[in-house]
């Protein structure tokens, strides 16, 4: 069965450090990886995706995640962070086919941004 | 972007009684609609896929007679949740990929917060 790690619930970080969530999962094939966002009355917001190719994808709002797959991880990562970062993150893996009914999604990282 | 409302935000209710809430895509068209249950500090759990036109398709240990889901249009779908009870309080969160496009491209909405007293 396929899961999701999300070994940190809660971050603090000041705004203009650097930022790394990290993203363990757990998949008999190869996966299709994401990163979403959810902010306070918004809904999940998708910050980036694998599917193949460069390990070292690039998202929106400055984010870029590392497919390892020798260490099954999908590391979410900033270089500085913003205070409107502040809000929860969601890891999620699924099949190759892309079906959402198959996504496993993890149980979130909180992120507080201290000015 | 795309957006995807959901209606009531908020809702209190009384254990028995039944509560609908609404999923709706604003500037798209989708086939088919996702409903999940976020527990707090939990991982969002699939509960059914709507289907336009069809029966929805519920996952496993989901009730489809507690759940009812009905996706009356193709900017539309429903999860009823009939006599409620406190254990179905939760965060019940919809998506929906527009039509044509691939399911992983799903965009969610805001969510509907229930507590049932």
């Amino acid at each position: 069965a396929q899961s999701v790690t999300q070994p940190d619930i809660h971050i603090t970080v000041s705004e203009g450090a650097s930022l790394e969530l990290r993203c363990n999962y757990s998949y008999g094939a190869t996966p299709y990886l994401f990163w979403y966002v959810q902010s306070p009355g918004q809904g999940l917001q998708l910050l980036l995706k694998y599917f193949s190719g460069d390990t070292l994808v690039q998202g929106i709002k400055g984010f870029e995640a590392e497919f390892k797959r020798s260490q099954s991880s999908f590391n979410l990562r900033k270089p500085s962070v913003h205070w409107s970062d502040a809000a929860e993150y969601f890891c999620a893996v699924g099949p190759s086919s892309g079906s959402a009914r198959q996504l496993t999604f993890g149980s979130g990282t909180q992120l507080t941004v201290l000015p | 972007g795309a957006v995807v409302s959901q209606h009531p935000s908020w809702v209190i209710c009384k254990s028995g009684t039944s509560v609908k809430i609404e999923c709706r895509s604003l500037d798209f068209q989708a086939t088919t609609m996702f409903w999940y249950r976020q527990f707090p500090k939990q991982s969002l759990m699939l509960m059914a896929t709507s289907n336009e036109g069809s029966k929805a398709t519920y996952e496993q240990g989901v009730e489809k007679d507690k759940f009812l889901i009905n996706h009356a249009s193709l900017t539309l779908s429903t999860l009823t949740v009939t006599s409620a009870h406190p254990e179905d309080s939760s965060f019940y969160i919809c998506s929906a990929p527009p039509r044509g496009r691939p399911q992983e491209t799903q965009y969610f909405g805001p969510g509907t917060r229930l507590l049932v007293l």
